[in-house]
């Protein structure tokens, strides 16, 4: 059965830089047609798409939020990594790890989600 | 504000048959992409109920079924039941090449 479970701090400062990382257990990060990616869910309102990244590096990335996110993937530790900069207040939120069931496919499998908080 | 728009909450009795909405726009729906749907109870991650428009996931009750029309997709719930209460998101993707949810609607089983 496959897992996904995030790591990384709870509580991050102003302008300073989130990192989450997502740790993928009982299958290959690199099967093919498997997407991997991030959607987060402020506090009380809707979902959020960040991005995504599939095996080879390739990513995609929400438009709005491009100009800070990365998204990487680590194919030896069976991870795949989110880095959000310059977070501010409006960052805070319940982030969660996703697989893909390919490019524009469905999300079929959640993380159980860890809530970040930006604050000082 | 949401690039898919769903209605904010619906309501039926135990039994009754409900209808979620959610209207997307040419650059998504209209581009072809399908709709996935998603249920999500209080402190869990949502779970997909409904994807490429029509399909359920092994396990999902055949009392949900989607349907995709246009710019339009719907989400109908017949035989409501109390554990069906929940926040409800459409998804799809569009030619900007990122994924786009619905702003979520909530059903409350009365």
């Amino acid at each position: 059965q496959v897992q996904l479970q995030g790591s990384g701090p709870g509580l991050v400062r102003p302008s300073e830089t989130l990192s989450r990382t997502c740790s993928v257990s009982g299958d290959s990060i690199s099967t093919s047609s498997q997407y991997w990616g991030w959607i987060r869910q402020p506090p009380g309102l809707g979902l959020e798409w960040i991005g995504s990244i599939y095996f080879s590096g390739s990513t995609y990335y929400n438009p709005s939020l491009k100009s800070r996110v990365t998204i990487s993937v680590d194919t030896s530790k069976n991870q795949f990594s989110l880095k959000l900069n310059s977070v501010t207040a409006a960052d805070t939120a319940i982030y969660y790890c996703a697989r893909l069931l390919g490019n524009y496919g469905p999300v079929g499998l959640w993380g159980p989600g860890t809530r970040v908080t930006v604050s000082s | 504000q949401s690039v898919l728009t769903q209605s904010p909450s619906v309501s039926g009795a135990p039994g009754q048959t409900v209808t979620i909405s959610c209207t997307g726009g040419d650059s998504n729906f209209g581009a072809g992409y399908d709709v996935h749907w998603y249920q999500q109870v209080p402190n869990s991650p949502p779970k997909l109920l409904i994807y490429g428009n029509t399909n359920r996931p092994s396990g999902v009750p055949d009392r949900f079924s989607g349907s995709k029309s246009g710019t339009s997709a719907s989400l109908v719930i017949t035989g409501l039941q109390v554990e069906d209460e929940a926040d409800y998101y459409c998804q799809s993707y569009d030619t900007s090449l990122k994924a786009v949810f619905g702003g979520g609607t909530k059903l409350t089983v009365l």
